[in-house]
């Protein structure tokens, strides 16, 4: 079955640790996402690719970092300069084609720092 | 930003009602979906409309699309329990068309059996 695979489903850290969430997907989507969302609330993008090796920042970009090394990949790191890491992440794909491509989701990670 | 604002912010109804939802957007759009999530999981992409579109069915699903009032609606009919999950649109910009969505803050639906 293709789909988008997020792991851990549960993760916890103390602060100041950085923390790397782990997105896969074999659906051979060029595009790939990170959405946070807060409890309540609807999902604001932190970063896409649009391709291998190249990234964007989305609303929410500070304090976290991506990498893009290959089509399958995605990960995120949430560094220490996060001032509220606590969340619920989403990582998401698509085809990426110009009008209209829906979003596949994995089925987040929830981060909690202490 | 949040684009898409949904109302209501909650739903509560009995099997069997409709349930109405409804989001407005700021900017001009290429396409808004529709999208749902039950607790704890991932989205579930429901339905798209495209801007020169004014309504689209999928099976218990109707969207319409008023881009003069820069506002959808997506009616479920014949709801049922399983129906109970939030729903959210997402709205692609016109200035950022290709692969980036902004979603709104949501509609918790509840279908009492």
């Amino acid at each position: 079955d293709g789909g988008i695979t997020q792991s851990p489903k549960y993760l916890f850290r103390k602060e100041g640790q950085n923390v790397t969430l782990s997105c896969e997907q074999n659906l051979n989507h060029d595009a790939m996402y990170w959405y946070r969302q807060d409890p309540g609330q609807g999902l604001r993008l932190i970063y896409y690719s649009q391709i291998v090796n190249d990234f964007q920042k989305g609303d929410i970009a500070e304090g976290y970092s991506v990498s893009r090394e290959k089509k399958e990949s995605f990960p995120l790191t949430v560094t220490s300069a996060q001032k509220n890491p606590t969340a619920f992440y989403l990582c998401a794909s698509s085809t990426g084609l110009l009008g209209g491509s829906p979003l596949h989701f994995g089925n987040g990670t929830r981060l909690t720092v202490t | 930003s949040q684009q898409g604002e949904e109302d209501p912010q909650a739903l509560s109804i009995q099997e069997g009602e409709n349930a109405t939802m409804n989001c407005s957007y700021k900017t001009s759009i290429n396409n808004l979906q529709w999208y749902r999530q039950n607790s704890g999981r991932g989205l579930v992409h429901l339905i798209l409309i495209r801007s020169n579109e004014r309504e689209k069915h999928s099976g218990r699903l109707r969207v319409t699309l008023d881009t003069s009032k820069k506002s959808s609606s997506l009616l479920i009919t014949a709801s049922r329990a399983a129906d109970t999950a939030s729903y959210f649109c997402a709205t692609e910009a016109r200035e950022t068309s290709g692969s980036r969505l902004t979603f709104g803050e949501g509609t918790q639906l509840t279908v009492n059996p």
